[in-house]
């Protein structure tokens, strides 16, 4: 079964940039899509067809993929933005979740 | 866009549990829907989800021939049918509504998701 694999933590101070990976096999010819959750709270998604935001998400939100790599990036990273972040992609029509990187806003 | 999910709850392994998702503020009958579970302190895993007009479905391996999804478009409903529920199934399930593009596909919209228990 197709696995996505994300880094368990990032570390960032505010106002700089968090990188958060999330790789899998070719994982460039599939779309990729990122959810942002925070404690307690459902999944909100904040990235989709690898780079789109949606209209409500913040402009410091952006994303790229590539290679067998997907990264999102958040710019100017607020308190607010403290929270897991989950990759996804599908593979034979079924849905795959990376496991998951815990941002923590310092 | 609103989705509510209910008929959450405990039960023993081995038994069965089946979920609504109800929507609103869109339409529907012209969504892909999927069903989403998270086990406590772990991360999300898509389970299963179905066409517009309910004739086609997937699931993820581990909860193939135990779990079914259907829906009542004219109930503007989503339901997850969880027959020989193992510890395992533990954990909040979401409904979420599909978005679909080209070879693309992501969630756009979540309910508040319901806690399902499964222990003895």
């Amino acid at each position: 079964s197709y696995e996505l694999t994300q880094p368990p933590s990032v570390s960032v101070s505010p106002g700089q940039t968090a990188r958060i990976t999330c790789s899998g096999h070719k994982l460039g010819d599939k779309y990729v899509s990122w959810y942002q959750q925070r404690a307690g709270q459902s999944p909100l998604l904040v990235i989709f067809l690898d780079s789109k935001r949606p209209s409500e998400i913040p402009d410091r939100f952006s994303a790229s993929n590539s290679g067998g790599t997907a990264t999102l990036t958040i710019s100017g990273t607020q308190p607010v933005d403290e929270a897991d972040y989950y990759c996804q992609t599908w593979d034979s029509n079924i849905g795959v979740f990376g496991t998951g990187t815990k941002v923590t806003v310092l | 866009v609103q989705l509510v999910e209910s008929g959450g709850g405990l039960v023993q392994p081995g038994g069965s549990l089946r979920l609504s998702c109800t929507g609103s503020e869109f339409m529907f009958d012209s969504f892909w829907m999927s069903w989403v579970r998270q086990a406590p302190g772990k991360g999300l895993e898509w389970v299963a989800n179905i066409k517009q007009e309910g004739f086609e479905t997937q699931y993820m391996d581990s909860v193939k021939g135990r779990f079914m999804i259907s829906r009542d478009n004219a109930k503007d409903s989503m339901f997850l049918q969880m027959d020989d529920l193992r510890v395992e199934d533990t954990g909040v399930y979401y409904c979420a509504r599909d978005r679909v593009y080209s070879s693309g596909w992501y969630e756009d919209y979540w309910g508040q998701g319901i806690l399902v228990t499964v222990s003895s």
